[in-house]
């Protein structure tokens, strides 16, 4: 059974830059939320994202977007990268309709701002 | 305001020594409250929910409506539970609301 897989596992940006990370869900799972975790911080929901729409925000800028696809696989795009983006961005999946609140985590992308 | 709060960033106690993680929460609802871990070079996952009310790795979690608090307890701490531990609130809005995190060291 694939868990949730993300990609790329580490990165490194520039100021200004635009960053996209993937996402592929757990097998069978329908729903995908990101976070954002600071060094030494829990993680932060930005999104969740739920029949190819954006169904909740957290507290994040507009630069923070996202996709899903029909395959429920999943996209954070982050323009305009600032050195305060710099963290761990965690993928979790889960299952709409089993809405027990359970997260299912991938292991995360790091992401460097110089 | 909806909040998380683990007022310790590190617990350090010695192998067979009781454990308590604590965790306190601020939510109007009615809370459904999670605690994960996550041990090293793996990921995050789910340790127990307080609606399931049973105990994994000899963890166990009672929600405290009164005090708001949902500390995580063992009475007898192993090496292997070294680990992060976070406590989150799920307000059913599909938001999952994660504290900072304690990071638990067992000592031999």
């Amino acid at each position: 059974d694939a868990g949730v897989t993300q990609s790329p596992t580490h990165l490194i940006k520039t100021r200004g830059q635009q960053v996209t990370l993937r996402c592929s869900p757990k097998s069978g799972h329908d729903t995908v939320s990101w976070y954002q975790q600071a060094l030494g911080q829990g993680p932060q929901f930005i999104f969740q994202y739920y029949e190819e729409e954006e169904r909740q925000r957290g507290n994040f800028p507009d630069r923070f977007s996202g996709h899903q696809y029909p395959n429920y696989s999943s996209e954070l795009n982050v323009n305009a990268l600032l050195l305060g983006d710099s963290a761990l961005y965690l993928c979790a999946s889960s299952l709409n309709r089993v809405n027990t609140g359970e997260l299912f985590f991938g292991e995360g992308s790091r992401l460097t701002v110089l | 305001a909806q909040r998380v709060t683990q007022p310790e960033k590190l617990l350090s106690v010695f192998k067979g020594a009781p454990v308590e993680l604590k965790c306190n929460y601020s939510y109007s609802g009615s809370p459904e409250l999670f605690w994960y871990v996550q041990y090293s070079r793996q990921r995050l996952q789910l340790l127990l929910r307080h609606i399931s009310r049973e105990s994994i790795k000899g963890f166990t979690a009672d929600l405290n409506k009164g005090e708001t608090s949902f500390h995580l307890k063992k009475p007898f701490a192993q090496e292997e539970d070294s680990a992060m531990y976070y406590c989150a609130l799920y307000t059913g809005g599909f938001k999952t609301i994660f504290g900072a995190g304690t990071r638990l060291f067992v000592k031999a």
